[in-house]
């Protein structure tokens, strides 16, 4: 079984970064047919697919065009997890965070928790 | 990007009576290669993520009841439930995993 243990605070300043980790257990951040995904969701915008991490002999990436010039999504295969930074937030990043394993096939099968994280001074 | 958009926004139906959520995407999700639908369906409950009922626009998970049912094709999609249950009590969302951005619709929200 799948499980996705979100950490990282719940209060960021306007302009700073917002840094959230998703640790991973029952599978591994570097397997060859998953891939790892964020999504938030707030009233405003509903769900909202951010980007993605995912090893295929070698790692790639892939981001939401919308966020494509704040976001860095990172893996970290020592601890097997893998991470969120969105840089300059506004009170618009406000939202629920979700990290999700994505299934070979491409839905998001499992879901962490989830984490509310407010922009604001 | 492919945009979902669902309809009702919101639906109350008796206990025991069908709830029918439908859900249109603006570009076809069905991959002729493999004559699959890329769709799935998602409950969310207050406080909880999303849960996954249905891959392949009408594949149910493991565990979900029979009762949830899935269909369409291309672009025009529908969840029904055939008998409403408390516990069915939620806020659905479709989702297309045909090309990245993946998107969702708005959600539907399902009283009693």
């Amino acid at each position: 079984q799948v499980q996705l243990q979100l950490s990282g605070p719940g209060l960021v300043k306007p302009s700073q970064t917002l840094s959230l980790t998703c640790a991973i257990s029952g599978d591994s951040v570097s397997s060859n047919s998953a891939s790892w995904n964020w999504i938030r969701h707030s009233p405003s915008r509903g769900l909202e697919w951010l980007g993605r991490t995912y090893y295929r002999s070698k790692w790639y990436n892939d981001y939401a065009l919308s966020m494509k010039s704040r976001i860095t999504i990172n893996p970290d295969t020592s601890k097997n997890q893998f991470s969120l930074q969105l840089n300059s937030v506004t009170p618009e990043d406000t939202a629920v965070y979700y990290c999700t394993r994505e299934h070979p096939t491409g839905y998001s099968d499992y879901w962490g928790q989830g984490t509310l994280v407010t922009v604001s001074s | 990007d492919i945009v979902m958009t669902q309809s009702p926004d919101s639906l109350a139906v008796s206990l025991g009576e069908r709830a029918t959520i439908n859900c249109k995407s603006s570009q076809n999700i069905l991959y002729s290669s493999n004559n699959k639908n890329y769709l799935v369906w998602y409950q969310q409950k207050v406080g909880q993520p999303p849960k996954l009922l249905m891959h392949w626009a009408s594949t149910r998970e493991s565990g979900v009841p029979d009762r949830f049912s899935g269909s369409g094709s291309g672009t025009d999609f529908t969840l029904t439930i055939s008998s409403l249950q408390a516990e069915d009590v939620a806020v659905y969302y479709c989702q297309q995993y045909h090309t990245t951005p993946y998107t969702f619709g708005q959600g539907t929200k399902l009283e009693i």
